[in-house]
């Protein structure tokens, strides 16, 4: 059964400074991996897909990277603003299209 | 192009009591899942449709949960007796369904925020 952990559960960095935030997961039989972003009270916002055959992808100020082998994928947010705070949540999808997620790391950007 | 739908929004009902919420997702999209989301915890998956077809319900707790999609389109989740503990978000996804070396992927709704009193 693939379990997927994310640490911390909650991280506060002044502005400017740059994030890291950590997913790892139990089992490498991957086809993709996807980082979310939730807002309080709303839906999750996907920010990145990395596919299983792929090391990292970017947009923007987010890059993702993926180390299948290890188990983990981190996600780099460059000089953080206070609008980047939100819950971060990573997914791994595997066979039969079945997604676990992780529990979310909360961010905290403070001006 | 459209978003995931769900509707409604908010809805606050008394526990032993029914409620239902819709799903509608993006054209074209095959496989619809229904989350739920307890405060403070990532989504944990409900059911899983390829087209009209469950694929996984196997933490759908089958004695008050339902869910139906009928034609392959829209959604529906019903919870019946409602109990304290169902007090969640409920978030419907959406993605193409890959096949063999291809995944898509999720897109997700607002969610339809639970509170059984």
């Amino acid at each position: 059964k693939q379990e997927v952990t994310q640490i911390p559960a909650a991280l506060s960095v002044p502005e400017g400074e740059n994030l890291v935030l950590n997913c790892s997961f139990t089992d490498s039989a991957i086809y993709n991996l996807q980082w979310f972003r939730q807002d309080p009270g709303k839906g999750l916002t996907s920010l990145l897909l990395i596919q299983s055959s792929q090391r990292e992808q970017t947009s923007g100020r987010l890059n993702a990277s993926l180390d299948k082998s290890s188990g983990r994928s981190t996600l780099y947010i460059a000089a953080s603003q206070p609008g980047d705070s939100a819950t971060y949540l990573c997914a791994v999808k595997a066979a039969g299209n079945k997604l676990t997620f992780g529990g979310g790391t909360r961010v905290l950007v403070k001006p | 192009e459209a978003g995931v739908a769900q509707s409604p929004r908010y809805k606050i009902i008394e526990k032993r009591q029914s409620v239902a919420f819709w799903c509608n997702p993006i054209s074209g999209h095959a496989t619809l899942y229904w989350y739920q989301q307890i405060l403070g915890q990532g989504p944990k998956l409900l059911i899983q449709f390829q087209n009209n077809g469950v694929v996984d319900d196997s933490q759908l707790p089958k004695d008050r949960f339902s869910a139906e999609r009928l034609k392959g389109v829209d959604s529906t989740l019903k919870i019946q007796p409602a109990k304290l503990e169902d007090s969640a978000v409920y978030l419907c996804a959406s993605s193409l369904w890959g096949g063999s070396g291809v995944s898509g992927e999720l897109f997700f709704g607002e969610g339809s925020r639970l509170t059984v009193l």
